[in-house]
């Protein structure tokens, strides 16, 4: 079954500081995956999508990369400002389901990130 | 006007009550979920629509009935909920339900209901 964890829970940082967020999943037979920005009250917005062929992507200054062998992500965030404090989730698409309907993404809990001016 | 939009935004309801919430997206895509996210806990896929037919439900109580009439709009219908079943309730539309595809799901800024 596929899991997918989020470390750590929360992070406070200094603004300006680069940081760096982890997922790690379980199975690595992925179609996908995606990292989204949740803002207290609100809906997901998504960030990045990696392809389960690629390695990395860039969006502005922040870069996604995916080891899909080893299970593991990383969104890095560069020269942080207080605008980004939100909480960021990740989320993989399995590929092992036997059923094709439904993206049935397979969301962490999300890294709570507070960035202090 | 934004890709998802959900009403109401917050939603009291007695455990007797029935109302019903609603989504409509702006981007023309095929496929519609409801999400719930509890306190401490991953999102839960609940319902995934494609053309509007369901193709997915993710044993979930059958106090939740959802209903999608056509490709831009889904509701979801409750009847004699429980406590526990506050949350905050999300829709979100993509491109495609086939994930080999890889179309982002885009979410609207959910209901947040409480059953009392």
């Amino acid at each position: 079954k596929q899991e997918v964890t989020q470390i750590p829970a929360a992070l406070s940082v200094p603004e300006g500081e680069n940081l760096v967020l982890n997922c790690s999943f379980t199975d690595s037979a992925i179609y996908n995956l995606q990292w989204f920005r949740q803002d207290p009250g609100k809906g997901l917005t998504s960030l990045l999508l990696i392809q389960s062929s690629q390695r990395e992507q860039t969006s502005g200054r922040l870069n996604a990369s995916l080891d899909k062998s080893s299970g593991r992500s990383t969104l890095y965030i560069a020269a942080s400002q207080p605008g980004d404090s939100a909480t960021y989730l990740c989320a993989v698409s399995p590929s092992s389901l036997e059923k094709q309907a439904g993206t049935a993404l397979i969301f962490g809990k999300g890294t709570t990130l507070s960035v202090s001016s | 006007e934004t890709g998802v939009t959900q009403t109401p935004r917050h939603l009291v309801m007695g455990m007797t009550n029935k109302k019903s919430l609603k989504c409509e997206q702006h981007l023309g895509h095929n496929a519609m979920y409801w999400y719930k996210q509890s306190a401490k806990k991953p999102l839960e896929l609940m319902f995934v629509y494609s053309l509007e037919e369901r193709v997915e439900n993710n044993s979930v109580p059958s106090r939740f009935s959802p209903e999608c009439p056509n490709s831009s709009h889904l509701f979801l219908h409750l009847h004699t909920l429980q406590p526990e079943d506050s949350a905050l309730y999300l829709c979100a539309s993509s491109g495609s339900v086939n994930p080999q595809y890889n179309s982002p799901l885009h979410f609207g800024n959910g209901t947040r209901l409480t059953v009392t």
